[in-house]
């Protein structure tokens, strides 16, 4: 089945550490984005790639890093340099262009914690 | 910059009660229009979206919106609410004017259907 995998469902961060969150697609998207839930506020964009070897920085992009180096993967790093990252993570993916353009698929999230 | 407001953080219905969930967006170019229903720790499912053509739009489950330009509305509708419609809805927009395709969430409106 095509979809969008995210992985680990759970993670927790300690102090000063840097977490990475997995997501990949084989639904040959070319759009790839991630954005961070906290409750009652919605989904706000971290960062966004519409192609390989290019990413932009969304709305809340400070402390958050990103790559892309192959199509279907948009990997997520959290740095310590975030000091609130709780919260619900997911990534989505998009076809660029055609009739379906605009619609995005989402995986099921990552819950990162602080311990 | 886009703007999207859900009235009501939270509605309550009866089963079997009409469904009305209010989205009002901010824009001088009308934008692509979307709903979204995330389950409880899960990611978001398309349930519909509007880009041009009929104003009136079936989605999935039942659901339809209706986007009205005089208004800046894209409110959400189902006649006859069933348990399983309990989750939160995210109406987002997409500028058309723009090639990025980034969509802007409101904060969502979490809907509980009493038996």
């Amino acid at each position: 089945d095509g979809g969008i995998t995210q992985s680990p469902k759970y993670l927790f961060r300690k102090e000063g550490q840097n977490v990475t969150l997995s997501c990949e697609q084989n639904l040959n998207h070319d759009a790839m984005y991630w954005y961070r839930q906290d409750p009652g506020q919605g989904l706000r964009l971290i960062y966004y790639s519409q192609i390989v070897n290019d990413f932009q920085k969304g709305d809340i992009a400070e402390g958050y890093s990103v790559s892309r180096e192959k199509k279907e993967s948009f990997p997520l790093t959290v740095t310590s340099a975030q000091k609130n990252p709780t919260a619900f993570y997911l990534c989505a993916s998009s076809p660029w262009g055609g009739q379906t353009k605009n619609i995005q698929y989402f995986g099921a999230g990552t819950r990162l914690s602080v311990l | 910059a886009q703007s999207v407001t859900q009235l009501g953080s939270h509605v309550s219905v009866s089963e079997g009660a009409l469904v009305l969930l209010r989205c009002n967006y901010s824009s001088s170019v009308p934008p692509y229009l979307f709903w979204y229903v995330q389950y409880p720790n899960q990611g978001l499912q398309l349930l519909l979206k509007y880009t041009t053509g009929a104003t009136l739009v079936k989605g999935i489950n039942g659901f339809e919106a209706e986007f009205k330009k005089s208004e800046t509305s894209f409110h959400l509708t189902k006649p006859s609410a069933h348990m399983s419609d309990a989750a939160e809805y995210f109406c987002a927009v997409s500028d058309r004017e723009r090639s990025n395709y980034k969509l802007t969430f409101g904060k969502g409106t979490l809907l509980t259907v009493n038996p």
